[in-house]
């Protein structure tokens, strides 16, 4: 079955500090692949989607990500967090026809 | 704000009972998808709907239903609850109905099954 993996449940880093959040996926062929983010108390937002061209994706605030065919894998990352980048980081994937499949979500918690 | 709205925020309810979540979709959004959201299971897909049509089924149980209607609202009707249905549902919309379409989320109903 399709499947998406975030490998971290919860990281928790420091302000100024770098951020990798990890996401694999289970698909061949092509596929879409976005970041939403969910502060707290707020609904679901895209943070970043690829669909095609420069694998390399910037998306707002400050975040991007890279997207690897060869490893499956779509990880986010930001140079420097801040206290308002706390919040749950989802990564999702689809192909044509299929329905959009979420990762279980990475839980951010930024001190200051 | 994404625009798209969501009732009731919270529903408190036994088992057994039936309930409705109504979404009403960004103005001019034409697809609608419902999904629930549990700590043990995650973001899960349930159902899309197109102008009217139901487009795409995920996990949707026999127990759950939902339509579109003419104006675009959609409603998720969940019947004989069980406290396994305790869960966040979240609507979203998109402007068509491809699986490259953003959708924008609603700020979802908690649902709660005692």
């Amino acid at each position: 079955a399709q499947s998406v993996s975030q490998h971290n449940h919860h990281v928790i880093l420091s302000e100024a500090a770098s951020l990798e959040l990890g996401c694999n996926y289970s698909y061949g062929g092509t596929v879409n692949l976005f970041w939403y983010v969910q502060y707290p108390g707020q609904h679901l937002q895209l943070l970043l989607k690829y669909f095609s061209g420069d694998p390399l994706v910037k998306g707002i605030k400050g975040f991007e990500a890279e997207f690897i065919k060869s490893k499956f894998s779509f990880n986010l990352r930001k140079p420097s967090v801040q206290w308002s980048d706390t919040a749950e980081y989802f990564c999702a994937v689809t192909q044509a026809g299929t329905a959009l499949i979420f990762g279980k979500g990475t839980t951010l918690s930024v001190s200051s | 704000d994404s625009g798209v709205t969501q009732t009731p925020k919270h529903l408190i309810t036994a088992t057994g009972q039936r309930v409705t979540l109504r979404c009403s979709p960004r103005s001019g959004d034409l697809s609608v998808y419902w999904y629930q959201q549990s700590l043990d299971q995650g973001l899960q897909f349930l159902i899309q709907y197109y102008n009217g049509e139901e487009r795409a089924k995920g996990n949707i149980l026999e127990r759950f239903s939902a339509q579109q209607f003419p104006d675009l609202h959609s409603e998720l009707n969940l019947s004989s609850l069980e406290l396994g249905d305790s869960a966040l549902y979240f609507c979203a919309s998109s402007v068509a109905g491809y699986s490259y379409n953003e959708q924008f989320f609603g700020p979802g109903t908690r649902l709660t099954v005692l």
